[in-house]
């Protein structure tokens, strides 16, 4: 079935530590997205791929990091400097040239500092 | 800066109710969706709303776009427990294909 794979679903780590959240469609999508979700926030965009080998800060860019090296994967790194980094974070995607149609979402990364 | 707002936040209605959420931008939209957040789950895409003063159903569930095409609303007739959500409105960002969301009207429904 084609779609949106987050890993891991839950993760725990300490204050000081860099983590990376994974994200894989099979989609063929060109455009990949990382929102992420606190409590009574809405989603909020932190980074967006159009493009193999191009991304843009969102929003809310300061403390994580991206790569965009194959089509299929765009993982996220919440590095050390992001100074609230429990929240749930989701990635999406949308097909070529959009700026119209639908996000499909991954199941989403629930992340929590200790 | 570029603005989606939602009212109400919350709203809890009993079971057969009628709700509604209301959606504005501070922009100008090209089109609108509305994405359902189950609980524990992750947004899923209900609507695309393009055209001004659009009016779409499915099945229990009107959707509109407003004239000046910077406000939305969805209904819902006679809810269900299985309406239970947050209810996510969404528009293009200035640049980019990214989307802008709302923070979402969460609806609880007790039987």
């Amino acid at each position: 079935d084609g779609g949106i794979t987050q890993s891991p679903k839950y993760l725990f780590r300490k204050e000081g530590q860099n983590v990376t959240l994974s994200c894989e469609q099979n989609l063929n999508h060109d455009a990949m997205y990382w929102y992420r979700q606190d409590p009574g926030q809405g989603l909020r965009l932190i980074y967006y791929s159009q493009i193999v080998n191009d991304f843009q800060k969102g929003d809310i860019a300061e403390g994580y990091s991206v790569s965009r090296e194959k089509k299929e994967s765009f993982p996220l790194t919440v590095t050390s400097a992001q100074k609230n980094p429990t929240a749930f974070y989701l990635c999406a995607s949308r097909g070529r040239g959009a700026n119209t149609g639908e996000l499909f979402f991954g199941e989403g990364s629930r992340l929590t500092v200790l | 800066g570029q603005q989606v707002m939602q009212i109400p936040q919350y709203q809890h209605v009993q079971e057969g109710e009628d709700f509604t959420t209301y959606c504005n931008s501070s922009t100008t939209l090209s089109n609108i969706q509305w994405y359902k957040q189950r609980p524990g789950g992750h947004p899923v895409f209900l609507i695309q709303l393009v055209k001004s003063g659009e009016v779409k159903k499915q099945k229990r569930l009107t959707f509109q776009f407003g004239e000046a095409k910077k406000n939305s609303s969805l209904h819902i007739t006679a809810t269900q427990t299985t309406d239970v959500g947050t209810y996510f409105c969404a528009g293009p960002r200035q640049a980019g294909t990214a989307l802008i969301f709302g923070k979402g009207t969460t609806l609880s429904v007790s039987s």
